[in-house]
């Protein structure tokens, strides 16, 4: 496979529901990010890491933990979501964070939270 | 802070027709600015970018100049065709202590018709 895969890519759970997105890149970079697109508003980056680090955090709540074990894969765990969550989650790569580094982006997770 | 503004959507146009999306943006330092695409049911995808000021972007028919002057990075296409249809989102990129973070806009939903 290439670019960027998201797994699942439709995901429905109840409010005590644990769950876990996942995120693989095979482009051999070292930063990657969490957006939030929800109907209506502008993306939201959740979430980067460079090097396994993570570098910022948009102040999210902490019911999104996300993981990044390599700078291959990253993970976005839920748990005790809201109806509010609910949107499509795109995750994201680049070479590095530099403010003309292009990010290329997976196909994102539909989630619904009932 | 920063900032993306995108004219409001949906704009409908016949095959051939002239494509105009405003985008105009507010920021501090010398971003670096994209146009990203959105197909149904798909992540985003870059379209082009510009890294500073009078560089013009370009693929596949669009096109965008980085205006300082004006803070603007209105995308064109001559004539559109029906495969254009998606949904397209302008951003800024800056450096912050952070590292550096993606700025959108709300997108502009883009229907072309036969």
């Amino acid at each position: 496979e290439t670019g960027v895969t998201q797994t699942p890519r439709h995901l429905v759970m109840g409010m005590t529901n644990k769950k876990s997105l996942k995120c693989e890149q095979h482009l051999g970079h070292n930063a990657m990010y969490w957006y939030k697109q929800s109907a209506k508003k502008p993306l939201e980056l959740m979430f980067v890491y460079s090097l396994e680090e993570r570098v910022e955090n948009n102040s999210v709540p902490s019911r999104f933990s996300p993981e990044c074990p390599n700078s291959s894969h990253l993970f976005l765990h839920l748990h005790t979501l809201q109806p509010e969550d609910s949107a499509l989650y795109l995750c994201a790569s680049s070479q590095d964070i530099g403010p003309t580094d292009t990010q290329y982006f997976g196909p994102g997770t539909r989630l619904t939270v009932l | 802070g920063n900032s993306v503004t995108q004219m409001e959507g949906p704009v409908t146009l016949s095959e051939e027709a002239f494509l105009t999306i405003n985008c105009t943006y507010t920021a501090t330092g010398y971003p670096s600015l994209f146009w990203y695409v959105q197909y149904p049911g798909e992540g985003l995808q870059l379209l082009l970018k510009a890294t500073k000021a009078d560089d013009k972007g370009s693929n596949k028919g669009f096109e965008a100049t980085y205006r300082k002057e004006t803070t603007s990075f209105h995308l064109e296409k001559g004539s559109v065709q029906v495969s254009d249809s998606a949904v397209y989102f302008c951003a800024l990129s800056e450096a912050n202590q952070a590292g550096t973070a993606l700025i959108f806009g709300k997108g502009t939903t883009l229907s072309v018709s036969s």
